[in-house]
């Protein structure tokens, strides 16, 4: 069964600062990878998705995600953190367009201003 | 379009009684799934369908069901709640055949079993 991890339950960045959200995946073959937003008082909300093709994917709010194969990673980069980007941010992985989809346990972002 | 519209927003229960979670969409999504999220814990799938008459379960299916008899409507029963079920419920949907499968979250119900 394909499961996520994401190391890091808290972090806290200044703003300005470079951001990275780490995401590990178990699943044999190449799946359908998400990252999801969650913004206080708000609804979750697609970032980016990657399901083939190139390995940088660029997604909404100036975020970006590298898929890794070699690692089992998807994790999730913005290069200038705003006050706005604090917010719950959770990694998801499915086998295929019909399959479950897997969420992880979220990151907590916190941002200084 | 309405999009996932979930009811109740807010329920209190008392360990034991049964209920059930409302999730219906307008956007004739195939793929219809049930959440909770419990602080620490991320997203939990509790159950699943890819379609009318299609229902499978997920991480955490004990204590619930399901039943997907319209394209529309997705509800989730407790049948004797438990103070372990205290949550958010989130449900969620999709559009597979696009092979975009990006989920359209409804914006939630917090339960609180006592």
């Amino acid at each position: 069964a394909q499961s996520v991890t994401q190391p890091d339950i808290h972090i806290t960045v200044s703003e300005g600062a470079s951001l990275e959200l780490r995401c590990n995946y178990s699943y044999g073959a190449t799946p359908y990878l998400f990252w999801y937003v969650q913004s206080p008082g708000q609804g979750l909300q697609l970032l980016l998705k990657y399901f083939s093709g190139d390995t940088l994917v660029q997604g909404i709010k100036g975020f970006e995600a590298e898929f890794k194969r070699s690692q089992s990673s998807f994790n999730l980069r913005k290069p200038s953190v705003h006050w706005s980007d604090a917010a719950e941010y959770f990694c998801a992985v499915q086998k295929t367009s019909y399959d479950k989809v897997i969420f992880g346990p979220g990151t907590s972002l916190s941002v200084i201003p | 379009n309405a999009g996932v519209t979930q009811t109740p927003k807010f329920q209190v229960l008392k360990t034991g009684q049964s209920m059930t979670l409302q999730c219906a969409q307008d956007m004739n999504h195939e793929y219809m799934s049930w959440y909770r999220q419990d602080p620490g814990m991320g997203l939990r799938l509790i159950h699943y369908s890819v379609g009318a008459g299609i229902t499978d379960q997920g991480e955490v299916p004990n204590g619930y069901n399901v039943s997907r008899s319209t394209t529309e409507d997705f509800p989730l029963r407790l049948l004797s709640a438990a103070p372990s079920q205290t949550s958010v419920y989130f449900c969620a949907s999709s559009y597979p055949r696009t092979g975009a499968n990006v989920l359209t979250f409804g914006a939630g119900s917090r339960l609180t079993v006592l």
